[in-house]
């Protein structure tokens, strides 16, 4: 696609509840990113791969964050048993070559947990 | 570590001046890349220039620049003949060593730009 697709946009979860986050990179772009950004902050690197491969996750604040990237393009986030803290945008990126490049985001997904 | 600094939570600029957002930056890298982004209100990060350590000149993409200042770590964003369109959040960002072995771009807290008509 033209550019990084996120979905769903906006996403209002229970507390206890599961949520799946999906990215769609550009098209032929080897990394992906994801990141946290609280209201009024900056960006936080959660996870990053490098095809299908996990290469970083040092950002992912719990085990109940799981990212996965199957083919190396799709990527979804899940967060299991989901808490108020959990609420953010979380913006997925993507960049054509490996580290270094520029690196292009979605609009990002926005998650509420009531 | 590599640490990204804006200090101007807000700023108000009167549409066609030009404004100047701050960025300054901490890495013992000799090799290293800035980057602004725009964040409007509805959240997508818009990527708008890019700064290479090693660049001799400053960047410019139409009517924003980069300020770099080696020496004193900043790298400041210029806005030209600002437009209402240019009301949102802006953010420094710097990539990671390409050595490092990490994948993590930082980025600062942010400034909030307002034009104001």
């Amino acid at each position: 696609g033209a550019g990084v697709s996120q979905s769903p946009r906006y996403k209002v979860a229970k507390r206890g509840q599961d949520v799946a986050l999906r990215c769609d990179p550009i098209s032929g772009h080897v990394s992906l990113f994801w990141y946290q950004q609280a209201l009024g902050q900056g960006p936080e690197f959660l996870t990053y791969f490098q095809n299908e491969a996990q290469l970083d996750k040092s950002g992912l604040p719990s085990d109940r964050f799981f990212a996965e990237r199957p083919e190396g393009s799709v990527s979804t986030l899940k967060i299991q048993r989901t808490q108020q803290e959990d609420s953010a945008v979380y913006l997925c990126a993507s960049s054509i070559g490996t580290v270094g490049n520029t690196i292009y985001f979605g609009e990002g997904s926005w998650l509420t947990v009531v | 570590a590599q640490k990204i600094t804006q200090t101007q939570p807000g700023m108000f600029v009167q549409e066609k001046e030009a404004v100047t957002l701050d960025c300054t930056y901490d890495t013992s890298d000799q090799s290293y890349g800035l980057f602004w982004y725009k964040q409007p209100s509805s959240g997508e990060m818009i990527f708008l220039i890019y700064q290479g350590s090693y660049d001799e000149q400053n960047a410019t993409e139409g009517r924003y620049s980069l300020n770099f200042q080696k020496a004193r770590k900043s790298a400041n964003l210029v806005i030209s003949a600002s437009q209402l369109g240019d009301s949102a959040m802006y953010f420094c960002a710097m990539r990671p060593k390409i050595t490092s072995g990490t994948y993590k771009y930082i980025f600062g807290t942010g400034t909030r730009l307002k034009v104001l008509a």
